[in-house]
């Protein structure tokens, strides 16, 4: 199995920060890293496919970079909303599995 | 408008069988695969399987190959996720959600379907 681990698990920042997530896989997934944001109670929401591919609807504040192994999702001026869970996920190959999350917390 | 709609909360006691839905409208179901994924309260998000409804090719997590069963019937548009013994540890949200190819991501999510097992 590829294994999948974000870092940090949780984090805290203010309005207008800028932040980043990483993810980072235990073998080549090439491009097929998806992050995706959960608000408490809440469905997950796609916001970026294959590395770097804005999801339709996703404010361009949010950007995804990496290949192979490392991957980054960026926050460019922190909103209210951003507050949430990120996950990661590789689907690359069977089983298409998730990172633990992070937890974005309000300074 | 691409919707998936699960069936609703279940309340069940262990050793019993379940079976819970995702109806999908607004596509073409046989031609995207449907994955279902687990979120105990608290905890985060875990892959369980995928199925293509249009010839039934299933792949699942080992750590639920056994444990579940994920099925379609493609003349209702319909994927199930189905238990035969639940436990405790079976208490969870479950989602369904939609995937166009083998290497696309979830794009469109159920609702999710609160499942919990308890004496």
């Amino acid at each position: 199995d590829i294994h999948v681990t974000q870092s940090p698990s949780s984090m805290s920042a203010s309005i207008g920060d800028r932040v980043t997530f990483s993810c980072r896989t235990s073998q080549s997934i090439l491009k097929y890293l998806n992050w995706y944001q959960q608000k408490p109670g809440k469905t997950p929401k796609l916001l970026i496919y294959a590395a770097s591919t804005l999801q339709d609807g996703v404010p361009s504040r949010f950007s995804g970079s990496g290949f192979g192994t490392d991957f980054t999702l960026t926050i460019n001026g922190l909103q209210p909303d951003d507050f949430a869970t990120y996950y990661c996920q590789q689907s690359f190959a069977d089983p298409r599995g998730f990172g633990q999350g992070t937890n974005l917390e309000i300074k | 408008e691409v919707q998936l709609m699960q069936s609703g909360p279940e309340v069940t006691k262990p050793g019993e069988s379940l079976k819970i839905s995702c109806k999908a409208s607004g596509y073409s179901f046989s031609t995207y695969w449907v994955g279902w994924v687990r979120q105990v309260s608290g905890k985060g998000l875990e892959w369980m399987g995928i199925i293509y409804p249009g010839d039934s090719d299933t792949r699942y997590s080992p750590s639920f190959q056994g444990q579940v069963t994920i099925s379609a019937d493609k003349s209702i548009s319909t994927a199930y996720l189905q238990w035969d013994g639940l436990t405790a540890s079976d208490t969870a949200v479950y989602y369904c959600a939609r995937q166009e190819d083998i290497v696309a991501p979830f794009d469109y999510w159920g609702q999710g379907t609160p499942v919990i097992v308890s004496s």
